[in-house]
């Protein structure tokens, strides 16, 4: 069975730019989280799709966003970036986000903002 | 508002002894609660969980204790080995709402051979 799936690994943006973040998850889950981890602030919620609704939602600005689509997959976009926005972008997916089971992190995305 | 805790930035202990890894968290709503090891540069791994109806979860060298009058909980490796050797996180979630994980700021556990 395939893990979680986060493209690309890598990216490097100048400040102002927009981009976009992807994330597979596990075949059979329908729930999609995203966190952003720093050194400074650990690794902190950003949101949760389900059923491609936004179900819950972090105290991130508005300059972040995300959207699920039907086969569960999920995107996520920063616009106008800043350089605090250098951060490794990690998505977790279970089952249905409900029920008590584990979540499975991807291998993240590292974003540089330069 | 740090709702969950882990107060020793880092922990080092000899091959083949026990590992403790401690959590502390102040939401009395977080239900259910689980540890992630990690690497550098990658994803948080799943290694064991606990809900708040249990006290104890085991699962091979790894064992979850958890105090819910004392918002505490902790994780027992036993015996330690050097390839556990990583970030370990703990994260909690209220009752029904696991795909929103509050995590703590993480131990960095050291296993010397």
């Amino acid at each position: 069975k395939a893990g979680v799936t986060q493209t690309p690994r890598y990216l490097i943006k100048t400040r102002g730019q927009q981009v976009t973040l992807s994330c597979s998850p596990i075949s059979g889950h329908r729930s999609v989280s995203w966190y952003q981890q720093t050194p400074g602030q650990g690794l902190q919620f950003l949101f949760e799709y389900f059923s491609e609704t936004q179900r819950n939602k972090g105290n991130f600005p508005g300059r972040f966003s995300g959207r699920q689509f039907s086969n569960s997959r999920s995107e996520m976009n920063v616009s106008t970036l800043e350089l605090g926005d250098s951060a490794l972008y990690l998505c977790a997916s279970s089952l249905d986000g409900r029920e008590n089971t584990e979540a499975f992190f991807g291998q993240g995305t590292r974003l540089t903002v330069v | 508002d740090q709702q969950v805790k882990q107060n020793s930035p880092s922990l080092s202990v000899q091959e083949g002894r026990i590992s403790i890894l401690n959590c502390d968290y102040t939401n009395s709503m977080f239900d259910y609660f689980l540890w992630y090891k990690k690497y550098p540069a990658e994803g948080p791994t799943f290694l064991i969980s606990i809900s708040s109806i249990k006290d104890k979860n085991e699962d091979g060298r790894f064992t979850v204790f958890l105090n819910k009058s004392a918002k505490h909980l902790s994780l027992h490796i036993v015996p330690s080995q050097p390839g556990d050797s990583a970030v370990y996180f703990c994260a909690a979630s209220r009752a029904g709402n696991t795909g929103k994980l509050i995590f703590g700021q993480g131990t960095t556990l050291q296993v010397k051979p």
